[in-house]
Formats: structure tokens, sequence, C-alpha cells
């Protein structure tokens, strides 16, 4: 079971919009920024967001984040073939003082 | 360019020890920490630890501390993780990655660890 909670999958079609959320708590989303991550596995994973909102240089403008409370979520806009993967949410939880992700949800662009 | 680039993977026996290795290039390896995760397989990714590679403080997921040790050595720019006895359960992708502040920027492309009889 993990500290974060996402859900298992998302299906939405090409072109379209999909959101992914990421529910936490006092002690991780709370007090501390979150981070996104796309992985296809097998593969190294690949940092999408992150400080909550912020896109690392390369990252299209077609992934945002947000955070509110306790909780996170992901957007993708113009949804492509090509972003199939699983996306993990994850942040610092001070209470365990580790990183912890979430459990991670499978995009599928029908 | 920013490069961690794992060793690669290993087939063991339950009871025998492994350490894996993770070498960074295209930065200042001692200016950040290295964390690595583990993925078991069809299994989300866990957090496991992290080291500062400034001084070879070590932070370790309560899910890990006792199971596994972080190290590294910084004259060759590489983390290492190691087991002192495998057991089944070790099986899984792991993955190594730069931390900054508290999220991963760079990955490595993983090692596949598996352990059976």
């Amino acid at each position: 079971q993990s500290v974060l909670t996402q859900p298992p999958s998302v299906s939405a079609a090409p072109g379209q919009k999909v959101t992914i959320s990421c529910s936490g708590s006092s002690s991780n989303i709370g007090n501390n920024f979150v981070s996104w991550y796309h992985h296809l596995p097998g593969t190294a994973p690949k940092l999408l967001i992150y400080e909550n909102n912020k896109r690392p240089s390369g990252i299209p403008d077609r992934f945002s984040g947000s955070k509110s409370g306790t909780s996170a979520t992901l957007g993708i806009t113009g949804l492509q073939t090509g972003d199939e993967a699983d996306y993990y949410c994850g942040t610092w939880d001070s209470s365990l003082s580790a990183g912890v992700f979430g459990g991670g949800t499978k995009l599928t662009v029908l | 360019e920013v490069q961690l680039v794992q060793s690669g993977a290993e087939v063991k026996k339950p009871g025998e020890s492994l350490r894996i290795s993770c070498k960074g290039s295209g930065y200042s390896f001692t200016k950040y920490w290295i964390s690595w995760v583990r993925q078991m397989p069809g299994k989300g990714l866990e957090w496991m630890g992290k080291i500062d590679l400034s001084d070879s403080y070590t932070n370790y997921s309560p899910s890990f501390q006792g199971h596994v040790t972080i190290s590294a050595d910084t004259s060759i720019s590489t983390a290492y993780l190691q087991w002192s006895s495998l057991k089944a359960s070790d099986t899984a992708m792991y993955y190594c990655a730069r931390h900054k502040d508290i999220f991963e920027d760079y990955w490595g492309q993983g090692t596949l660890v598996t352990v059976s009889s």
C-alpha cells in the first residue's frame, strides 16, 4: 500500500485532456512540494513536474501540475499515443523522513 | 549532459551478497545526493534511501533500513547499493537517481536483479 494514492488507470482519446490525481496527508503533500514522473517499465523514469507546477527544460507545456492541500494533480492536454505510460507522483514524507511515491497510474490513449 | 549509468543485470542465489553500481557524469558529483528506487515485478516505484555525496551521510526509508546499504566512492563518481544476504523477494529492477531537494531529476537506466535458487 503506497503512502500516496493514485488511480490505477486513466484513459482518454488522442487530442483530449486527462488529469491524474495524487492524494496524501499533512506529513507529505500537505507540507512538501510534489513531483511527477513518466515511466515506461524497463526504462529510466523521467521527471515531468517538480515543485508542484514547474517543468524541467524540454518538457512541453502540455504537461501541468497543481497542488491543493493534501492533494496534487497532473494534467496532460493534447494527448498523443506516445503519452501512454505509467505516471507517478512523489514527495517527501516528514514523518517517515523518506521519499514516497504514489502507486502509479497507467495512462491509455484510446 | 547529466548521465547516470548503472551496472548490468545480475542473477544471484538466495543468501548471496551483491553490490550494484551507479556512475554519474556530466555534473559535479559531490554537490548532489544519489537515491535508490526499487520496482518489483508488476509493482510501482518505492523510494529506498539516499546518500549525500559530500559527506556520505545516508538516509533510509524505514521499509529498507537494515536490509540494504548505500555507499559511494566519490573518487570515481560512483554510488552503490549493496545486500549482504539476498532473498527471492529482492528480485526487482533497481534505479538510481540524482536527488535534488526532494525530487529525483535524472535517473539511471535501471539494474535488474534476479534472485532464484
